[in-house]
C-alpha cells in the first residue's frame, strides 16, 4: 500500500507542450511538497502546501502551477515546457510540527521522470 | 556558496569496509539533521535523524553531528552491496514546519 504515489512515473513530451503530474498520500499528513531533482541529484524544493494553503514557493517560473484540491492531493501543472524542465519531480508529504517539536520528516514518492525533447 | 555542501563522489569501497559520508553547512540555525538514502530510480527514504550535536547509532549506521564545526557525518560499518545508493544529508532549523535543505548527495558503490 503505497504511502505517497505519483503519476505518471515517466513522461516524454515535446517543448512547448503542457503536462500535469499528480500526487496522492494516504499517510494523513497535512503538508505536501514538490521537489525537483536535477541530473546531478540535487533536490530543490519548489512548493509546499499545508492543508491546501500554499506555504513555500521557491522562485519557480510561473509556468509551474501547483494545485491542492485537498490535503491528501497535490498536483503540478507545467505550461509551455522547456528543455531545462527535464528532471525527476518528487512529491513528498510530512506532518506539521510546532516550533521545537521536531523537524519535518518527509516521505517521498517514487518520482516522475520528465523528459522534454 | 551553497548552504549545505556534500562531496558528490562517486565513492567506491570494497564490501566490509567502513564508509564515511560527510556534509558541511553554513546556517547556524540548523538544529535537525537527517540522512536520506536514495536507490536508483526511487525516491529518497529517511535513514537517520538526529537533533543538535552528538551521535546516534542504528545497527550498522552511526550519525554524528558537530555543531561547533558545522559538520555532520554518516558512518556505515561492515558495508554491504545493498548499501549502494546515493546518500543525501538534509537539515532544518527549529522554527516549526521548516523546509529541509538538502546536500547534493554522495553516490556510493559497495564492491562485492
Amino acid at each position: 500500500d503505497t504511502a505517497v504515489s505519483q503519476t505518471p512515473k515517466y513522461l516524454v513530451t515535446q517543448m512547448g507542450n503542457d503536462k500535469s503530474i499528480k500526487c496522492e498520500q494516504n499517510l494523513g499528513h497535512d503538508t505536501m511538497y514538490w521537489y525537483k531533482q536535477d541530473s546531478k541529484k540535487f533536490l530543490k524544493i519548489m512548493f509546499s502546501y499545508n492543508n491546501k494553503e500554499l506555504i513555500i514557493n521557491e522562485t519557480v517560473p510561473n509556468r509551474f502551477s501547483p494545485k491542492s484540491p485537498d490535503k491528501a492531493h497535490l498536483n503540478l501543472h507545467i505550461n509551455s515546457l522547456e528543455l531545462g524542465d527535464s528532471a525527476v519531480y518528487f512529491c513528498a508529504s510530512s506532518q506539521t510540527r510546532g516550533p521545537g517539536s521536531g523537524a519535518n520528516v518527509l516521505t517521498f514518492g517514487a518520482g516522475s521522470r520528465l523528459t522534454v525533447l | 556558496q551553497k548552504e549545505v555542501e556534500q562531496d558528490p563522489g562517486p565513492l567506491s569501497v570494497p564490501e566490509g569496509a567502513i564508509v564515511s559520508l560527510n556534509c558541511t553547512y553554513s546556517n547556524s540555525a540548523f538544529q535537525y539533521f537527517m540522512w536520506y538514502r536514495q536507490y536508483s530510480r526511487k525516491g529518497p527514504e529517511l535513514l537517520m535523524y538526529t537533533y543538535s550535536s552528538g551521535n546516534k547509532e542504528d545497527g550498522r549506521f552511526t550519525a554524528q553531528v558537530d555543531k561547533s564545526s558545522k559538520y555532520i557525518s554518516l558512518f556505515i560499518r561492515d558495508s554491504q552491496p545493498s548499501d549502494s545508493a546515493t546518500y543525501l544529508c538534509a537539515m532544518s532549523a527549529n522554527f516549526g514546519n521548516e523546509k529541509l535543505t538538502f546536500g547534493t548527495g554522495t553516490r556510493l558503490t559497495i564492491i562485492p
